[in-house]
Order: structure tokens, then sequence, then C-alpha cells
């Protein structure tokens, strides 16, 4: 079944402690994004990839970091998070100029 | 890019026909029109694109009109599980690797 597989689904977590959340799609797409989404304020890109090796920043950056060794994986990474990037983060991925593909989401508490 | 705009939401009831209605004044030539579905805390989800006249899938129609500052995406007979909320995307929103997701349009369906 094709589809865009995060984890974790839910995550609480401490302010200043390290975490990755995976994502993962099985269907060989070359784009790869993330997108937070916050109460008023819609989706929000913060990374996004177009390859291997490939990646830039959204519009949200800040507080970010990923990376993109595989085609399959794109993981999202928050060095010291903090309350402010308490938010709901789904992954997607599609192929160039096709429909996208979301995960089901993380939602992420920092406290 | 052409920005879009929905209304901000619509009730409806089981059965109906909803009809949403997206203005893209500014869209460009080689634009297509994009409709994603998104469920309480789930990952947008396509629905339909369309260039130009009438699209129809097992899910919703889209017409177009021939000067194409605007589409009406129609569900027919709509049931409790179309609550959702729809949005538009036009262009440059919907092609490449950035999808800009407006404030998209609430549907309420109540029995």
């Amino acid at each position: 079944e094709a589809q865009v597989t995060q984890n974790p689904r839910y995550l609480i977590t401490v302010t200043g402690k390290k975490l990755t959340v995976t994502c993962s799609q099985n269907m060989n797409h070359e784009y790869m994004s993330w997108y937070r989404q916050d109460p008023g304020l819609g989706l929000r890109q913060i990374y996004y990839s177009m390859n291997v090796e490939v990646t830039d920043k959204g519009d949200v950056p800040e507080g970010y970091k990923v990376s993109r060794k595989e085609k399959r994986n794109f993981p999202l990474i928050l060095e010291s998070p903090s309350p402010n990037q308490t938010s709901l983060y789904f992954c997607a991925s599609r192929k160039v100029d096709t429909e996208a593909f979301f995960g089901q989401g993380t939602r992420l508490t920092v406290v | 890019l052409a920005k879009t705009t929905q209304p901000i939401s619509m009730d409806s009831y089981e059965g109906q026909e909803v009809n949403i209605t997206c203005s893209h004044n500014n869209i460009a030539t080689n634009d297509y029109i994009t409709w994603y579905q998104q469920f309480p805390s789930q990952g947008p989800r396509f629905i339909i694109q369309g260039y130009k006249t009438k699209v129809t899938n097992e899910v919703a129609s889209l017409f177009i009109p021939a000067d194409r500052k605007s589409s009406t995406l129609s569900l027919p007979r709509v049931s409790l599980s179309d609550t959702a909320v729809y949005y538009c995307l036009v262009g440059a929103e919907a092609a490449g690797n950035k999808l800009t997701f407006g404030g998209g349009t609430r549907v309420l369906v109540k029995p």
C-alpha cells in the first residue's frame, strides 16, 4: 500500500531535549517536505527536499533540521525543542507535479 | 503565485450537494487548480485537479469557467463523513515542491 509513515504519532517532551520525528515513504517520490499546523495559522512548510542530499528551507525553518540521506526517509530533527514548537506536524511526499501524499501526523507537545 | 480566496465556512445537511467556490483572479496560463480535503488531526488528502471546463471523479466534480478566474468544487449528496476542511490550491501553489495552503473552507455536514 502506498503510504507516508510518520513516527511517533504522539510525543510529549521537555524543553531542550533533542528529538527526531521520522518520515518514510514507499512510493519512490523525489519530493518530500515537512509542515506544521497550528490553529489559526494553517499549514506552513518547514523544510523540503527535492531529492537525496538536496534540502532547503520552507517558510518556518527556525529551530528545525532535516536530512535526506536516502530517498525514502526524511527525518525532522529538533535539536533543542521549545514550547513554541508544540504543534501538529505532517510529512508529505510527491513526484514532480503530481498530487502530494501526507502522513498521519505527529502531535508534539513541548513542556 | 495566484492567490486564492474561499469562504471560511459552510454548513450543509446530509444528502445535499455542497458547492465551494474558489476565486483565483491572477491564475496563470499554465496553472492547474487542485483541491485537498483535510479531516481533523489528519493530513490533507488530494481530491481533484483540473485545468478547464469540468472534471469528475468518484469523489467530486470540479467546474472551471472559461476565464478560469474561479472554480467550484462540487460534493454530491454529502454525508456526515464529508465534514472537513477543503483547500483550493492554484498553479505554483500546487506544483513544484511547495504546496501553499490558505485557510480553506470548513464544511460542516449536519444530520
